[in-house]
């Protein structure tokens, strides 16, 4: 059974049209991730959400919003899309934060399937 | 700088190898460390996460060290076949970042 699911798979937007990535969980999870990945580079945490409180990170463009109406659904907002914004998107929870996980093979992260944004 | 870094880049062994992915890392105030499995175009799977108190975690023919202090970890896989060919990432998550390695692609040979 699916636990982390990202809709749509892949997504093709246009320069400059705004566009939302959506993930949901069936796993009941208090925190939710968003991770960039440019073709063949490691991954980029964007930002998290532990329950409703949003938490950014650094060095992530403002071009980026997100968005959690409720425990098991969170969004990825891109106001503006640029080519260099092409990549896949890839949605995460975890029971606690990264910070509070006691590590093992369960007690970590869950990932999505990711969504591929191509931007024309 | 914090840095990881992951030798390396490419590996290829016969069905049945045990064999060791390196993980390193330059900054050793660390929170935990997490090795992934990525398959070509999917998401991540985490595979183990080590905390920075720990010293090593098992699961299955996986086991995963950690050496905060010279700044190293490991997997070890074990009896290698040809569905764990993937490519692993390591991840080090420290007070306000979080930072990957850039993967060995691992190729097991029927």
């Amino acid at each position: 059974d699916a636990m982390v699911i990202q809709n749509p798979r892949y997504q093709v937007t246009q320069f400059g049209k705004p566009v939302t990535l959506s993930c949901s969980q069936t796993l009941n999870h208090n925190v939710m991730y968003w991770y960039q990945q440019k073709s063949s580079q490691a991954p980029k945490l964007l930002f998290h959400y532990y329950d409703k409180d949003f938490n950014n990170e650094a060095d992530t463009p403002d071009n980026f919003q997100s968005r959690r109406p409720n425990t098991s659904f969170c969004f990825l907002d891109i106001r503006s899309p640029g080519l260099g914004d092409a990549a896949m998107y890839l949605c995460a929870t975890s029971r606690e934060t990264l910070w509070s996980l006691a590590g093992g093979d369960t007690d970590t992260q869950y990932f999505g399937p990711g969504t591929r944004l191509t931007v024309l | 700088k914090q840095e990881v870094t992951q030798i390396p880049a490419a590996l290829s062994v016969p069905e049945g190898e045990n064999l060791v992915l390196n993980c390193s890392f330059t900054d050793s105030a660390i929170y935990n460390l997490q090795w992934f499995r990525q398959d070509p175009g999917k998401g991540l799977t985490s595979l183990l996460l080590i905390q920075s108190s720990q010293r090593e975690q098992t699961s299955g023919r996986l086991n995963a060290s950690l050496d905060k202090s010279s700044g190293r970890s490991t997997l070890y896989i074990a009896a290698s076949q040809p569905g764990d060919s993937a490519t692993y990432l390591c991840a080090v998550l420290y007070n306000n970042d979080m930072r990957f390695g850039a993967g060995t692609r691992l190729t097991v040979k029927p």
